[in-house]
This record gives C-alpha cells, structure tokens and sequence, in this order.
C-alpha cells in the first residue's frame, strides 16, 4: 500500500517533443504529489506538485495531470529541451512532504 | 545562502567501521530526513525527526542510528550492523510535516565501502 510505481525507467525523446512519466500509486490516504528533478551527483528539487483535489497543474514547460479514480499521476514536459536531460522522481505523501514515498526513477535523455 | 549542507561529500569506509554523515541547515526547519538512494530503487526514507530531541524509523532504519540535539542539526550514523552501507545518502528538511510543506534536499553524501 506503500508504493509508488514508476515508468518507464529510461525514456529518450527529441528536442522539441513531449516527455511523458507515469506514476501509480496505491495508498488513498496519500494527498500530496510532487515531482522531483536530479541532476547527477547533486541532491533532487523539487519541479511541480499537485494535491488531489485538482486535476491538471501547469508550471511552464510542466505539467502534473492527475486521476484520483484511477490513482495515477503523470508528468508532461512540453517542448522537451537538452537541459531537461535527468533523472525524475514521482513521490506521494500524506500530509506535505512527510515521509515521501518515491517512485523508482526515470532517466530522462533528450537527444539535441 | 539558506539551505542545507551535507558533508562529506565523498565518504570511504573500511569494514566494520561506524562512520557518521554531518547534515546541516539554515532554513529554521522543524522536519528533517535522511533518504538512501540506490540505482533503479528511488528514495527509501531512514530516519526522519519532527521536532529536536525526537526522531523515527523510516523504511529501512536497521543499522543505522541518529540523533537531533539542536534543530539545525540531524547527523547520521551508518553502524558496522549495515551489511551494505555502499549507496548516495541524502538529507532533507521542510517547515514542518503538515499541508502543502516542500522538502528540500542536501547535495548528498556518497559512501563507499572498500
């Protein structure tokens, strides 16, 4: 009931395309849904989050759409760029960010 | 400049050694958690402490320990009871384990065993 599941592990999209990242999660308790950006060897950011009462959250590039009947979550990178290029990391919370609950990761490459 | 600073960053330990990761941080946080990172398994929590002189177990907290005596402060002990301590250890802190609270992450410690 704890976990998170992510995919797919390793996505490679051109510049300019959309990069697409699934989560699905099991836990109905959990009400907050972040998103993370890492970078190699330095610690993840957060990117864009999203609580289950809203559907879809735009921040720029990025998009969280979100389907609490089905209990999943995705992320949408718009017009895909080289600097996008890191791993993503979904993770799921009950109450703000404590004891976040991580997706495995998706190695994100975007070919120039 | 606020934030959270983890050292060392590269860290070796000899088998059978306890070795201590040092995480600090000026953001005047409550909350704070220590995560390991592993390829291909994502984020899986170790401790995390609420409030100082208070701490919990997370997922994975066999050997390893901590302690939080000041609030800016939340070091983590990897014990010679942790089989495989080889993996990048990171350090986060948010306002307080409640609604809408972003947690911030450290640059994160690699320790490797040799």
């Amino acid at each position: 009931q704890q976990q998170v599941k992510q995919s797919p592990q390793s996505l490679i999209v051109q510049k300019g395309g959309i990069s697409i990242i699934n989560c699905a999660y099991e836990n109905t308790a959990f009400d907050y849904f972040p998103w993370y950006q890492q970078f190699p060897g330095k610690g993840p950011a957060l990117l864009i989050a999203i609580r289950p009462d809203v559907s879809e959250k735009k921040e720029g590039r990025f998009t969280i759409s979100f389907n609490k009947s089905a209990k999943q979550f995705s992320l949408h990178i718009m017009d895909s760029q080289p600097g996008d290029s890191a791993t993503y990391f979904c993770a799921a919370a009950k109450g703000g960010a404590q004891k976040l609950v991580f997706g495995q990761g998706t190695r994100l490459t975007i070919n120039p | 400049d606020g934030g959270i600073t983890q050292s060392p960053k590269y860290l070796f330990r000899k088998e059978g050694q306890n070795v201590t990761l040092s995480c600090e941080q000026n953001l005047n946080h409550d909350a704070m958690y220590w995560y390991r990172q592993d390829p291909g398994q994502g984020l899986r929590l170790i401790y995390y402490s609420q409030i100082v002189n208070d701490f919990q177990k997370g997922d994975i907290a066999e050997g390893y320990s901590v302690s939080r005596e000041k609030k800016e402060s939340f070091p983590l002990t990897v014990t010679s009871a942790q089989k495989n301590p080889t993996a990048f250890y990171l350090c986060a802190s948010s306002i307080q384990a409640g609604v809408n609270t972003e947690a911030f992450f450290g640059q994160g410690t690699r320790l490797t065993v040799v």
